[in-house]
């Protein structure tokens, strides 16, 4: 069974861009969360998505946003980058709601210069 | 504010002694626990969790206790081995919340030889 997929791993932007990260749950998952770590903050909860709607959001700025398609498949979207995006995104999906165990993709890793 | 915190940024064991890695929450609402670790370049798995019906769950060489009336757990790793150098993340769920998980810091557990 194939795990979460998470493209792209790594990636630089400059600020007041915007950038797109995408993220394939296990095949038969249909909850799709997302996850920002930056050093010393841990894994701080961005949104979650099941069948298509947001079930969740965390205590971030409107410049992040999310969706998620017909196949589960998620995409999140940072607009006008600012140096302190720089971070790791975790995409987790999970086939069971509430229970908490997730299972996480490798990441991308975004670079804000 | 940081509703699950891990105090202390990280620990070192010698291989085959005990690891004990702490969590303290503050927030009453949470009823399930979990841990999760992280090797370098990967994304967290989970490791344990446990409910806070319960003040002790095993499996194999992990163990987590749950004191409710401290609001704090903690992760015993017996024998303690090289593979488990890791960071630990311990994180806590409002059951039925969907999958917004709140997590600790995490500890970076080294294990030497």
């Amino acid at each position: 069974k194939a795990g979460v997929t998470q493209t792209p791993r790594y990636l630089i932007k400059t600020r007041g861009q915007q950038v797109t990260l995408s993220c394939s749950p296990i095949s038969g998952h249909r909850s799709v969360s997302w996850y920002q770590q930056t050093p010393g903050q841990g894994l701080q909860f961005l949104f979650e998505y099941f069948s298509e709607t947001q079930r969740n959001k965390g205590n971030f700025p409107g410049r992040f946003s999310g969706r998620q398609f017909s196949n589960s498949r998620s995409e999140m979207n940072v607009s006008t980058l600012e140096l302190g995006d720089s971070a790791l995104y975790l995409c987790a999906s999970s086939g069971a709601i509430g229970t908490g165990e997730l299972f996480f993709g490798e990441g991308s890793r975004l670079t804000v210069l | 504010d940081q509703q699950v915190k891990q105090n202390s940024p990280s620990l070192s064991v010698q291989e085959g002694r005990i690891s004990i890695l702490n969590c303290d929450y503050t927030n009453s609402m949470f009823d399930y626990f979990l841990w999760y670790k992280k090797y370098p370049a990967e994304g967290p798995t989970f490791l344990i969790s446990i409910s806070s019906i319960k003040d002790k769950n095993e499996d194999g060489r992990f163990t987590v206790f749950l004191n409710k009336s401290a609001k704090h757990l903690s992760l015993h790793i017996v024998p303690s081995q090289p593979g488990d150098s890791a960071v630990y993340f311990c994180a806590a769920i409002i059951t039925g919340t969907a999958s917004k998980l709140t997590f600790g810091t995490g500890t970076r557990l080294q294990v030497t030889l």
